[in-house]
This record gives structure tokens, C-alpha cells and sequence, in this order.
């Protein structure tokens, strides 16, 4: 069955830094990834994904992704930190070979983004 | 386009009661899903529906949970009895395409129920 591991609980980063939250996978057959936020008291909101092609996806709010089959990864990624971004991200895998195409989520990383 | 409708947004409830939650996913869209989201965790799914029909309930607890879609739209999800371990938010999603190609579809979620059972 398919996993997601994000390592930290919390990443801090200060405002105009690029900030990076990490995301490792395990699947059988070919990932379909994905990267979600959630800010408080609202539901998940879509970020970006991968299926396919180029290793680096571009998403909303100039957040990006880099897949890394070698390492297992799909940390996601952006090169200035806004304050506006500190909310909870989850990364969330599907597996080709798993039937139904569950969507597995990660335990979430909280990014706090400090002025 | 309008996004998921769910509600209510929080109900307080005593365990052994019973509880209902509502969803109104994207017009259009085939696949629904309920999912538990335990706070400091991140979403686990409960139940797939694929219209009206049950796609995965593996992971509903079948003898307090049920859900249903009966006119393959909107969906209800019930718990009865409560439990304590059942306080959590309640999330609905869906995404338009199904079979084999949700696999690479955008899941599309609500702003979700939050309960407390006390």
C-alpha cells in the first residue's frame, strides 16, 4: 500500500526566504503526487501535482515541486516566503497500481513564515 | 464554478448520540469522497462513492458509520452511537472524473464539519 512521510512537524522560515517542506513517498506502481494547504478552519485547498513529464511542477501562489523518483521525493518549494503562506501543508500520493486510486495524506507540516 | 457544500460546520454532540453530515459536491462531478481528519493528523478516507454506487469503504467503521448517495449527487454521512475518538473534522471531496482516471484527477474539497463529542 501506498505512503507519504513529511520528517517535520514544523518548518520556520522568515519572510522574503525561500522556504522548503518535505515530502517522501512509497508506492508500487507510479506516484501520482499532490500538495494541498490548509488554513485554519477551512478545508484543503489544491496546490499543485504531478503525474508525469517535467520533474518540476509549477502551482498556485507561486509554489513549485520538484520529483524525485531516485530519492522517493516531492518536496515543495518556494523562492520567497510570504507571511500570507504560514498555514498547514499536506503532501498526498496515489498509486497507480492500487485499486480505487486512494488518495493517501501525509501527516501535515505546519510552515510559519515570520516578518 | 461553486465549490463543495458541506454542513453543518461544527456540531457539539454527547457520545451514544447520533449525528449527520450533509455534502453538496462540484455540479458534474462522478466521484465523492468523505474523509476523518483527528486533529495533528492529516485526513484519512472513510468512504468512496463513484455516483451512486460504493467504490472503497474499507476504512469506515461499519458498525457506527454509514453514508450514502442515493441520487448520485449530494451525501450523507451518519454516525450513531457517538464516541469520544469520533471528534474530528468531517471532510467532503470530489473530483469530476471516475474509474481509472481519478487516479490522475484534482480532488476538490470542502470546508468540513467539525465535531465534538463530549
Amino acid at each position: 500500500a501506498q505512503s507519504v512521510a513529511q520528517p517535520e512537524d514544523q518548518v520556520n522560515v522568515a519572510e522574503g526566504n525561500p522556504l522548503t517542506v518535505k515530502c517522501t513517498y512509497s508506492v508500487s506502481g507510479n506516484p501520482y503526487l499532490f500538495w494541498y494547504v490548509q488554513y485554519p478552519n477551512r478545508g484543503l485547498q489544491f496546490l499543485l501535482k504531478y503525474i508525469t513529464g517535467d520533474n518540476l511542477v509549477k502551482g498556485s501562489y507561486g509554489f513549485e515541486a520538484e520529483f524525485n523518483k531516485s530519492q522517493t521525493s516531492f518536496h515543495l518549494k518556494k523562492p520567497s516566503a510570504l507571511v500570507s503562506d504560514s498555514a498547514l501543508y499536506f503532501c498526498a500520493v496515489r498509486d497507480s497500481m492500487e485499486y480505487g486510486n486512494k488518495l493517501v495524506f501525509g501527516a501535515g507540516t505546519i510552515l510559519r513564515v515570520k516578518s | 464554478e461553486a465549490g463543495v457544500a458541506q454542513s453543518p460546520r461544527y456540531k457539539i454532540i454527547e457520545k451514544r448520540q447520533s449525528v449527520a453530515f450533509w455534502c453538496n459536491p462540484i455540479s458534474g462531478h462522478a466521484t465523492l469522497y468523505w474523509y476523518q481528519q483527528i486533529l495533528g493528523q492529516g485526513p484519512k478516507l472513510l468512504i468512496q462513492f463513484q455516483n451512486n454506487g460504493v467504490v472503497d469503504d474499507s476504512q469506515l467503521p461499519k458498525d457506527r458509520f454509514s453514508a450514502e448517495r442515493l441520487k448520485g449527487v449530494d451525501s450523507t454521512l451518519k454516525i450513531q452511537p457517538a464516541k469520544l475518538e469520533d471528534s474530528a473534522v468531517y471532510l467532503c471531496a470530489s473530483n469530476e472524473q471516475m474509474g481509472s482516471r481519478v487516479a490522475t484527477d484534482t480532488q476538490y474539497f470542502g470546508p468540513g464539519t467539525r465535531l465534538t463529542v463530549l
